[in-house]
Protein backbone atom coordinates (compact mmCIF):
# COMPACT_ATOMS: atom_id res chain seq x y z
CA UNK A 1 0.00 0.00 0.00
CA UNK A 2 0.90 3.18 -0.70
CA UNK A 3 2.68 5.27 2.48
CA UNK A 4 4.19 8.45 3.63
CA UNK A 5 5.86 8.91 6.21
CA UNK A 6 7.53 11.74 8.19
CA UNK A 7 10.10 10.51 10.64
CA UNK A 8 10.47 13.54 13.13
CA UNK A 9 7.19 14.49 15.11
CA UNK A 10 9.01 17.61 16.10
CA UNK A 11 11.21 19.91 14.73
CA UNK A 12 12.80 23.33 17.03
CA UNK A 13 14.43 25.68 15.28
CA UNK A 14 15.88 29.57 15.83
CA UNK A 15 14.79 32.16 13.81
CA UNK A 16 16.72 32.88 10.75
CA UNK A 17 17.99 29.17 10.97
CA UNK A 18 17.75 26.54 7.87
CA UNK A 19 14.84 24.39 7.75
CA UNK A 20 14.37 21.01 6.75
CA UNK A 21 11.07 18.69 7.33
CA UNK A 22 11.88 15.33 5.99
CA UNK A 23 8.99 13.17 3.70
CA UNK A 24 9.91 9.96 2.48
CA UNK A 25 7.03 7.75 0.24
CA UNK A 26 6.62 4.39 -0.68
CA UNK A 27 5.11 4.32 -4.29
CA UNK A 28 5.69 1.92 -7.24
CA UNK A 29 4.60 4.35 -9.93
CA UNK A 30 5.18 7.76 -10.57
CA UNK A 31 3.99 9.95 -6.80
CA UNK A 32 2.32 12.56 -6.90
CA UNK A 33 2.98 14.72 -3.51
CA UNK A 34 1.80 17.48 -1.49
CA UNK A 35 2.87 19.75 1.28
CA UNK A 36 -0.04 20.90 3.70
CA UNK A 37 -0.16 23.37 6.56
CA UNK A 38 -1.81 23.79 9.26
CA UNK A 39 -1.29 27.00 11.32
CA UNK A 40 -2.99 27.24 15.10
CA UNK A 41 -6.24 27.47 15.15
CA UNK A 42 -6.50 27.28 11.13
CA UNK A 43 -7.65 25.55 8.50
CA UNK A 44 -5.55 23.09 6.56
CA UNK A 45 -3.88 24.10 3.38
CA UNK A 46 -1.97 23.78 0.89
CA UNK A 47 1.54 24.58 0.48
CA UNK A 48 2.94 22.82 -2.02
CA UNK A 49 2.78 20.31 -5.12
CA UNK A 50 5.48 18.67 -6.26
CA UNK A 51 4.52 18.83 -10.14
CA UNK A 52 4.22 22.73 -10.11
CA UNK A 53 8.16 22.93 -8.67
CA UNK A 54 6.79 26.17 -7.14
CA UNK A 55 8.19 28.43 -3.73
CA UNK A 56 5.36 29.71 -1.97
CA UNK A 57 6.33 31.63 2.04
CA UNK A 58 9.97 30.77 1.21
CA UNK A 59 9.47 26.79 1.17
CA UNK A 60 10.78 24.24 -1.27
CA UNK A 61 10.29 20.39 -1.97
CA UNK A 62 11.56 18.62 -4.57
CA UNK A 63 10.73 15.01 -5.36
CA UNK A 64 13.87 12.34 -5.35
CA UNK A 65 12.94 9.47 -7.29
CA UNK A 66 16.17 7.87 -5.84
CA UNK A 67 15.59 8.16 -2.09
CA UNK A 68 12.29 8.22 -2.64
CA UNK A 69 11.88 11.37 -0.80
CA UNK A 70 10.26 15.01 -0.75
CA UNK A 71 10.97 17.24 2.01
CA UNK A 72 10.21 20.28 2.47
CA UNK A 73 13.20 23.09 2.48
CA UNK A 74 13.19 26.60 3.48
CA UNK A 75 16.65 28.57 4.28
CA UNK A 76 15.54 30.73 6.50
CA UNK A 77 12.82 30.02 9.33
CA UNK A 78 10.70 32.52 10.60
CA UNK A 79 8.67 32.57 13.86
CA UNK A 80 5.15 32.64 11.82
CA UNK A 81 6.37 28.93 10.14
CA UNK A 82 5.51 27.75 13.16
CA UNK A 83 2.67 25.16 12.47
CA UNK A 84 1.99 21.42 11.81
CA UNK A 85 3.05 20.13 8.03
CA UNK A 86 1.85 17.34 6.87
CA UNK A 87 3.22 14.97 3.71
CA UNK A 88 0.24 14.36 1.62
CA UNK A 89 -0.11 11.26 -1.35
CA UNK A 90 -3.13 10.88 -2.89
CA UNK A 91 -2.68 7.39 -3.64
CA UNK A 92 -2.79 7.20 -8.07
CA UNK A 93 -6.58 5.39 -8.86
CA UNK A 94 -6.49 3.86 -5.73
CA UNK A 95 -7.11 7.27 -3.78
CA UNK A 96 -5.91 6.43 -0.22
CA UNK A 97 -5.44 10.19 -0.33
CA UNK A 98 -2.78 9.36 2.94
CA UNK A 99 -1.51 12.01 5.59
CA UNK A 100 1.87 11.59 6.49
CA UNK A 101 1.91 11.91 10.91
CA UNK A 102 2.89 15.32 10.59
CA UNK A 103 5.95 17.09 11.96
CA UNK A 104 5.41 20.13 14.04
CA UNK A 105 7.90 22.64 13.46
CA UNK A 106 8.77 25.39 16.24
CA UNK A 107 10.38 28.22 15.56
CA UNK A 108 11.85 30.46 18.62
CA UNK A 109 12.62 33.89 18.72
CA UNK B 1 -16.37 32.07 -3.66
CA UNK B 2 -13.03 29.59 -2.80
CA UNK B 3 -14.07 28.50 0.65
CA UNK B 4 -15.40 25.55 2.19
CA UNK B 5 -17.84 26.15 5.07
CA UNK B 6 -18.48 23.51 7.45
CA UNK B 7 -21.44 23.95 9.93
CA UNK B 8 -21.90 23.93 12.79
CA UNK B 9 -18.22 24.89 13.75
CA UNK B 10 -18.88 22.99 17.12
CA UNK B 11 -21.24 20.74 18.70
CA UNK B 12 -22.17 18.90 21.69
CA UNK B 13 -24.47 15.68 21.30
CA UNK B 14 -25.26 12.95 23.56
CA UNK B 15 -24.88 9.34 22.81
CA UNK B 16 -28.78 8.79 21.88
CA UNK B 17 -28.83 11.77 19.32
CA UNK B 18 -29.09 12.21 16.20
CA UNK B 19 -27.30 15.44 14.42
CA UNK B 20 -25.31 16.04 11.51
CA UNK B 21 -22.63 17.63 10.03
CA UNK B 22 -22.93 20.11 7.34
CA UNK B 23 -19.97 21.13 3.98
CA UNK B 24 -20.75 23.41 1.01
CA UNK B 25 -18.69 24.41 -1.69
CA UNK B 26 -19.70 26.54 -4.70
CA UNK B 27 -15.67 26.24 -6.41
CA UNK B 28 -17.27 23.55 -9.18
CA UNK B 29 -15.42 20.63 -7.51
CA UNK B 30 -17.36 17.63 -7.98
CA UNK B 31 -15.28 15.46 -5.58
CA UNK B 32 -15.93 15.84 -1.78
CA UNK B 33 -14.75 14.25 1.39
CA UNK B 34 -15.15 13.46 4.94
CA UNK B 35 -11.86 13.70 7.15
CA UNK B 36 -11.73 12.87 11.24
CA UNK B 37 -8.89 14.69 13.00
CA UNK B 38 -7.57 13.71 16.72
CA UNK B 39 -6.19 15.76 18.69
CA UNK B 40 -2.02 16.03 17.48
CA UNK B 41 -3.07 13.26 15.07
CA UNK B 42 -3.38 13.66 10.96
CA UNK B 43 -6.56 13.31 9.69
CA UNK B 44 -8.01 10.23 8.61
CA UNK B 45 -10.14 9.63 5.36
CA UNK B 46 -13.70 8.38 6.08
CA UNK B 47 -15.42 8.84 2.89
CA UNK B 48 -14.91 10.14 -0.75
CA UNK B 49 -17.80 11.47 -2.95
CA UNK B 50 -17.14 12.02 -6.53
CA UNK B 51 -19.80 13.11 -8.93
CA UNK B 52 -22.32 12.81 -6.06
CA UNK B 53 -21.60 8.68 -5.85
CA UNK B 54 -20.37 7.23 -2.87
CA UNK B 55 -16.56 6.09 -3.97
CA UNK B 56 -14.46 5.83 -0.87
CA UNK B 57 -15.67 4.34 2.71
CA UNK B 58 -12.97 3.64 4.54
CA UNK B 59 -14.72 0.92 6.84
CA UNK B 60 -16.26 3.55 8.71
CA UNK B 61 -19.23 2.54 11.42
CA UNK B 62 -22.49 2.56 10.00
CA UNK B 63 -23.37 5.40 13.03
CA UNK B 64 -21.69 7.39 10.56
CA UNK B 65 -23.90 8.27 7.66
CA UNK B 66 -22.79 10.45 4.50
CA UNK B 67 -24.96 12.18 1.91
CA UNK B 68 -24.42 14.05 -0.87
CA UNK B 69 -27.57 15.90 -1.75
CA UNK B 70 -25.80 17.51 -4.43
CA UNK B 71 -22.63 18.73 -6.56
CA UNK B 72 -22.48 21.46 -3.69
CA UNK B 73 -23.31 20.07 -0.31
CA UNK B 74 -22.26 17.25 1.74
CA UNK B 75 -23.87 15.80 5.32
CA UNK B 76 -22.60 13.74 7.71
CA UNK B 77 -25.18 12.12 9.57
CA UNK B 78 -24.56 11.05 13.38
CA UNK B 79 -26.57 8.64 15.35
CA UNK B 80 -25.78 6.63 18.24
CA UNK B 81 -22.27 7.97 18.48
CA UNK B 82 -19.69 7.02 20.91
CA UNK B 83 -17.19 9.76 23.34
CA UNK B 84 -14.52 8.20 21.20
CA UNK B 85 -15.81 9.38 18.14
CA UNK B 86 -15.58 12.83 19.60
CA UNK B 87 -12.73 14.67 16.98
CA UNK B 88 -12.48 17.29 14.30
CA UNK B 89 -14.26 16.33 11.38
CA UNK B 90 -12.91 17.57 8.56
CA UNK B 91 -14.70 17.95 4.87
CA UNK B 92 -12.75 18.73 1.95
CA UNK B 93 -13.20 19.43 -1.54
CA UNK B 94 -11.37 19.20 -4.81
CA UNK B 95 -11.86 19.01 -8.96
CA UNK B 96 -11.14 14.87 -9.36
CA UNK B 97 -7.60 14.62 -8.46
CA UNK B 98 -6.95 17.87 -7.55
CA UNK B 99 -5.75 19.99 -4.79
CA UNK B 100 -7.83 19.35 -1.60
CA UNK B 101 -9.18 22.53 -0.35
CA UNK B 102 -10.36 21.88 3.39
CA UNK B 103 -13.13 23.14 5.64
CA UNK B 104 -12.00 24.76 9.14
CA UNK B 105 -13.74 21.90 10.39
CA UNK B 106 -16.97 20.90 13.00
CA UNK B 107 -15.60 20.08 16.64
CA UNK B 108 -17.76 17.01 17.99
CA UNK B 109 -18.15 16.20 21.57
CA UNK B 110 -20.12 13.33 22.46
CA UNK B 111 -20.85 12.72 26.27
Amino acid sequence: AQRVTQPEKLLSVFKGAPVELKCNYSYSGSPELFWYVQYSRQRLQLLLRHISRESIKGFTADLNKGETSFHLKKPFAQEEDSAMYYCFEPGGSQGNLIFGKGTKLSVKP
Amino acid sequence: DTEVTQTPKHLVMGMTNKKSLKCEQHMGHRAMYWYKQKAKKPPELMFVYSYEKLSINESVPSRFSPECPNSSLLNLHLHALQPEDSALYLCASSQVGGELFFGEGSRLTVL
